[in-house]
């Protein structure tokens, strides 16, 4: 079975761009979180999706939305980028919401704002 | 939320055995302790889960005392792909959110 897929792999903008990152989750799967990881520390939670519904924010700026599709897969959007959004976006997708459930993370997207 | 101590790095040789001690001191009663592995340019993986006593699977052992004010993964005879950070988490099954600390970096040396 394939894993947490996740598009595209590296991405530059300028910042003030906006930019979106995809996410596929396991299939079964109906969790998909988000997470932010700036080089050298551990990742930051940003938002867990739910049947299609927010579950859980971190603590980022509203410059930050994501949503999930009726299949399951997710978008995260980054509006009014700054160069200290550059960083590594994981997603990782459960079978139910939660933290007692493994997550299962995607390799990353390498974002690199300029 | 409860945060989560942990040595920032520590040295192994091959083949010993490896304890990472987690504080955790505010846990709550429903709160799980999780670990993750990391390997550079990599999405962390599960490692092990555990609520109370004794957690073992095919990979790691999680010891949890009674107070469960702290945890210590054991990884047993580690090998040089071993090399990674190790991250305890702490959060509530319905909880709203899963905080990742600096984590451990683990380095086995042959």
């Amino acid at each position: 079975d394939a894993g947490v897929t996740q598009s595209p792999t590296h991405l530059i903008k300028t910042r003030g761009q906006q930019v979106t990152l995809r996410c596929s989750p396991i299939s079964g799967h109906k969790s998909v979180s988000w997470y932010q990881q700036v080089l050298g520390q551990g990742p930051q939670f940003i938002f867990q999706y739910y049947e299609k519904e927010e579950r859980g924010r971190g603590n980022f700026p509203d410059r930050f939305s994501a949503r999930q599709f009726p299949n399951y897969s997710s978008e995260l959007n980054v509006n009014a980028l700054l160069l200290g959004d550059s960083a590594l976006y994981l997603c990782a997708s459960s079978l139910e919401w939660g933290f007692a459930y493994e997550q299962y993370f995607g390799p990353g997207t390498r974002l690199t704002v300029t | 939320l409860a945060k989560t101590t942990q040595p920032i790095s520590m040295d192994s040789y091959e083949g010993q055995e490896v304890n990472i001690t987690c504080s955790h001191n505010n846990i709550a009663t429903n709160d799980y302790i999780t670990w993750y592995q990391q390997f550079p340019s990599q999405g962390p993986r599960f490692i092990i889960q555990g609520y109370k006593t004794k957690v073992t699977n095919e990979v790691a052992s999680l010891f949890i005392p009674a107070d469960r004010k702290s945890s210590t993964l054991s990884l047993p005879r580690v090998s040089l792909s071993d090399t990674a950070v190790y991250y305890c988490l702490v959060s509530a099954s319905d909880g709203q959110n899963f905080v990742f600390g600096p984590g451990t970096r683990l380095s086995v040396l042959p």
